[in-house]
């Protein structure tokens, strides 16, 4: 069965730092994966998403996450947090069997400090 | 082009009782997912529709149930209210054909079960 596991439920940053939110797959077939960024009483908006083309992987507002299958991982990453960026991030995984069953992650709140 | 849209925003019932929540997908999209999301957890996939039939499940009693419309709408049916199904409940839409491609969000329906 697919899984992600997330690392950290809460992760703080000073502003301007670099944002590391981890986030490691388990499927028996190629996966595809997601981040999702969710603000407060709002739905999941899409950062960025892995399908087995390039294995490093740009999305919106400078985030960025690298597909490792050597160790099944696909970690986001921010050069230089903003103020903005404070939210709860989801790392999803589903598979091309799966109908676009997305499996989700338990999610990471980040907290940037000024 | 409206996104997804959910409704009520806000739902208050006692156990024992019945909710219907409805979505209305993206414009073009044909496949409606719904999502529950419990305080600090991540969406737990319940059921997706595709052709006004349910296609998967997830692991949710047979209190939840669902519908889509022609028009590619959907409801999703919860009998018996329990004080657990209290959560954020998420619809997202999506198209059948484009495995990977992203899912669209509602803001979601916040039911309190008291």
């Amino acid at each position: 069965a697919q899984s992600v596991t997330q690392l950290g439920s809460h992760v703080s940053v000073s502003e301007g730092a670099l944002v590391l939110l981890r986030c490691n797959y388990s499927s028996s077939v190629p996966p595809y994966l997601f981040w999702y960024v969710q603000y407060p009483n709002q739905g999941l908006q899409l950062l960025l998403k892995y399908t087995s083309a390039a294995t490093l992987v740009k999305g919106i507002n400078d985030f960025e996450a690298e597909f490792k299958k050597s160790e099944t991982s696909f970690h986001l990453t921010k050069p230089s947090a903003h103020m903005s960026d404070a939210a709860e991030y989801f790392c999803a995984v589903a598979y091309s069997g799966g109908y676009q069953k997305v499996t989700f992650g338990t999610g990471t709140k980040l907290q940037v400090i000024p | 082009d409206a996104g997804v849209t959910q409704s009520p925003t806000h739902l208050i019932k006692t156990r024992g009782q019945q909710v219907t929540l409805r979505c209305s997908p993206k414009s073009g999209h044909d496949t409606v997912s719904w999502y529950q999301q419990a305080l600090g957890q991540g969406p737990q996939f319940i059921f997706q529709y595709y052709e006004e039939e349910e296609r998967q499940r997830g692991n949710f009693p047979d209190r939840f149930s669902g519908h889509q419309f022609p028009n590619y709408s959907s409801e999703l049916n919860v009998n018996a209210l329990l004080l657990g199904d209290s959560a954020l409940y998420l619809c997202a839409s999506s198209l059948e054909l484009s495995m990977g491609e992203k899912l669209f969000f509602g803001s979601g329906t916040q039911l309190s079960v008291l």
